[in-house]
């Protein structure tokens, strides 16, 4: 699996709009982008996942650049509950799917 | 949706016990589960890969012998902590591979155990 690079941490007001950047420059072309958040002393949470094209889901949208190497997740209007930190994978997706390798993600602090 | 549970969500025990840890698969089945370990303020760390019916492939690091991995059924995976002392006091997570037409991507995580030993 891709190694991804994300920020350790970023800050977002409440309310507004959360992008959450995240490099991926070796991905192959079989390799799906995913994004989870774990809120503390929780399993990952499934948040979003693509190939190359954008995507949106009642949680948020991602946002993959032309070339793939780069990736952001949108979450539309942060409220505190969104506090976690999001890891960005990078996988094969489908029943061959394989382990998941988790980087340090970025913490996200929602402020009131 | 697909729904991945781990039992106990705690334990507490003492150095030298063994402990068991469930990871179950509730309304789908998957040939291959994930064993993640989780320290405080770090990421997951990728165990080991169980496959039902075969001996789970470890990670570099990661000593087979003490943590024990059985994978008997389509959904459920066992990882045991043999001999447990303070240093594997961890947050054990757990993922299965489902069918990727679900929500989730065909990867599904459990809520985790915290596991103490005294």
């Amino acid at each position: 699996d891709a190694k991804t690079t994300q920020p350790p941490s970023m800050d977002c007001a409440e309310g507004r709009a959360a992008n959450l950047p995240c490099n991926h420059s070796t991905i192959s072309g079989n390799e799906y982008v995913y994004w989870y958040r774990q809120i503390h002393s929780q399993g990952p949470q499934y948040i979003i996942h693509g190939l190359k094209n954008n995507e949106t889901n009642e949680m948020a949208s991602l946002i993959i650049t032309e070339d793939r190497k780069s990736s952001t997740l949108i979450l539309p209007h942060a409220t505190l509950r969104d506090t976690a930190v999001y890891y960005c994978i990078v996988r094969v997706a489908g029943t061959n799917a394989g382990k998941s390798t988790f980087g340090d993600g970025t913490t996200l602090t929602v402020k009131p | 949706g697909a729904v991945v549970s781990q039992h106990p969500s705690r334990v507490i025990c003492k150095s030298g016990t063994s402990v068991k840890i469930e990871c179950r698969s509730l309304d789908f089945q998957a040939t291959t589960m994930f064993w993640y370990r989780q320290f405080p303020k770090q990421s997951l760390m990728l165990m080991a890969t169980s496959n039902e019916g075969s001996k789970a492939t470890y990670e570099q690091g990661v000593e087979k012998d003490k943590f024990l991995i059985n994978h008997a059924s389509l959904t459920l995976s066992t990882l045991t902590v043999t001999s447990a002392h303070p240093e594997d006091s961890s947050f054990y997570i757990c993922s299965a591979r489902g069918d990727p037409g679900l929500a989730g991507g065909g990867l599904y995580f459990g809520p985790g155990t915290r596991l103490t030993v005294l």
